[in-house]
Parts: C-alpha cells; structure tokens; sequence
C-alpha cells in the first residue's frame, strides 16, 4: 500500500502565477487534509476534504486559495497569483478515520 | 496562537543519553500525537496518546498525558545521531478533525 503521494516535490513560481499542489491519499482513505509550513515553524492546518465536499477551511485564506478532492482523482490545492508570502512547504495528509494522519512528503512551493 | 507549544524550542545532547520534550495545548482534546520531521522531509508519525491514556511506550520511546495540567513529555532513550530532528506535539482538538501543531523541538544529538 503506497503511502500519500504528493507532487510535485518542488515547484517554483514567479509572483502572479499559479500553483497546483496534487495530493494522492493512502488506499481507502476518504479524509484528507492540507497543512502549510513555514521555515523553523509548526504546520498549520488549511483545509480538510472528504470525497467532493469541503469539511473545514477555517484556516484557508479566503482570496486566491482553494481546494477540492474529486469523486476521481487526487485532491488539488490550487494558488491564484502567488506571492512571495507563499512559499512555504505544503504538505498533504490522509487518513481513513478520525485518527492517526498519514502525511505525504510534501511540496516546496518557492515564488521568486 | 498556537494548541501545542514545545519546549524546550532546541535541545544538543550527546549519543546515550535521554531526550526529553515537552509540549502544552490550551483546550480539551481527543488524542494526542507526536511527530518527528528531518530536516527538509516529510513529517513522521510517532505515537498517539488518547485523552483517557495517562502513558505509552513504542520502542524507546515513552509519552505521558497529563490532561489536567495539559501537558504531554516525548522521551527518548538511549538517543543515537540518527535522532537528531524536529519533534512536533499535535492535538486533535474535541470537535474538529484537523491537527493543531506545536513549532517543535530541534533536537540534536552528538555522536
């Protein structure tokens, strides 16, 4: 059983441009998560998705950031005209229950 | 600010001896979980401690929960160089389903 699978590992960005973030969850798992982390910082949480619905954004900016997790596919963070407050490490996580989260390797975001 | 607060913020010992972190939260929680992350990886889970568990240990590792006082210690025993990491606390806050992390603990242990 693969682990999470997030791509790409490093993404780099000029200021206005997009950024998608792609997050294959573990098999069977329907619950998953978005964190972002700062250098010498904690992650903080963004998003949780279950199939097609949006759980909890509370801690998504409202402008430019959104995110989704199809019926098929991988879940998508999508970056509207990055800036360079987002570079960042965004990391993904699933997990089948209410517990333990699987984290993927994550994605360096760099905007220059 | 922040659930989970870790202390101490770093921390240097040399091979052998034992690790031990801390990490306080604000409000009542389900579980709490430890993590550990390598410089520029992924994060690693460690162990999960549940609000009516008061100690675990996994190999050399031993958590404790103290729910009254809302704290939580990581101890490491017998540290070798291939510790050295981050070690993040994060609490799965009664009614939400997302992590709350702490900023972590950089430990570095001297071979």
């Amino acid at each position: 059983n693969a682990g999470v699978m997030q791509n790409p590992r490093h993404l780099v960005r000029r200021r206005g441009q997009e950024a998608r973030l792609r997050c294959s969850p573990m098999k069977g798992h329907s619950h998953v998560y978005w964190y972002r982390q700062l250098p010498e910082e904690g992650l903080k949480f963004m998003v949780y998705l279950q199939k097609e619905n949006i759980i909890d954004e509370s801690g998504m900016p409202k402008e430019r950031f959104s995110a989704e997790f199809p019926k098929e596919g991988p879940s998508i963070l999508r970056i509207q005209q990055v800036v360079r407050g987002d570079s960042a490490a965004y990391f993904c996580a699933s997990s089948p229950t209410q517990y333990e989260q699987y984290f993927g390797p994550g994605t360096r975001l760099t905007v220059t | 600010s922040q659930q989970g607060e870790e202390d101490p913020q770093a921390l240097s010992i040399q091979e052998g001896e034992n690790a031990t972190m801390n990490c306080s939260y604000k409000t009542s929680i389900n579980n709490l979980q430890w993590y550990r992350q390598n410089s520029g990886r992924g994060l690693v889970h460690l162990i999960l401690i549940r609000s009516n568990e008061r100690e675990k240990h996994s190999g050399r590792l031993r958590v404790t929960l103290d729910t009254s006082k809302k704290s939580s210690s990581l101890l490491i025993t017998a540290s070798r160089a291939a510790d050295t990491a981050s070690y993040f606390c994060a609490t799965d806050v009664t009614g939400r389903r997302a992590l709350t992390f702490g900023s972590g603990t950089r430990l570095q242990v001297q071979p």
